[in-house]
């Protein structure tokens, strides 16, 4: 069974950094893209951008390029979110999701979420 | 960037209705489209991928369908559980990959 555990929620000053954590189990990690998709309190999914696990190599939407780092650790099959310069607008809860048999690009598993809440 | 429209943002049904959600592509997506459906309190889950595909362990009720702009997710007789957000998303050009508003199914 697919599983992805989040690490607990996070509350964070503006201007702070915050990584949160993806622990992946049920599958060979560096089999697919792992994603990470932001929902702000009562709003709609927003992709933040992707690690590839086999090389490290990330790619980002525009919107988050300067302040997300996306990286993967193949020795505890878990992957991590940076996101730096903290502002009220990233409070959100943040998944994580992974690929499958429907193919690339899609998210076939999830995360349980982590809550990020930014305050001034 | 492709924008994805849906349309209702909320459909209400009575249990047993059949229901139709609309998600409108800025541009041809060419067919590279899934649906998720997300309960309260709960992560989304993959539905439909590639327009019509029904993900593993999903219902027969729910169909997809549509090409070029315009793609469609049917509920054919709406069951209790079905209340939820539902979300469609594009892969065809990307990055970003992207994501529309939502359609909220209710209970009417």
């Amino acid at each position: 069974e697919v599983q992805l555990l989040q690490s607990g929620a996070e509350v964070k000053k503006s201007g702070a950094t915050v990584k949160i954590s993806c622990k992946i189990s049920g599958y060979t990690f560096t089999n697919f893209y792992i994603h990470w998709v932001r929902q702000a309190p009562g709003k709609g999914l927003e992709w933040m951008g992707l690690v590839d696990p086999q090389d490290g190599q990330g790619r980002y939407a525009e919107k988050f390029h300067a302040r997300v780092a996306l990286t993967a650790d193949t020795s505890t099959d878990t992957a991590y979110m940076e996101l730096s310069s903290l502002r009220s607008e990233d409070t959100a809860l943040y998944y994580c999701a992974t690929e499958g048999t429907s193919g690339s690009y899609y998210f076939d598993y999830w995360g349980q979420g982590t809550l990020i809440t930014v305050s001034s | 960037d492709i924008v994805l429209t849906q349309s209702p943002d909320t459909l209400s049904l009575s249990p047993g209705e059949r229901g139709t959600l609309s998600c409108r592509a800025s541009q041809s997506v060419r067919s590279f489209l899934a649906w998720y459906q997300q309960r309260p309190g709960q992560p989304p889950r993959l539905l439909i991928f590639d327009t019509s595909n029904r993900a593993t362990g999903v219902p027969a009720r729910f169909t997809g369908s549509g090409s070029g702009t315009d793609y469609n997710l049917t509920i054919s007789s709406l069951e209790p559980e079905d209340v939820a957000v539902y979300y469609c998303q594009q892969r065809s050009d990307w990055p970003p990959l992207t994501f529309g508003g939502g359609t909220k199914v209710e209970i009417k």
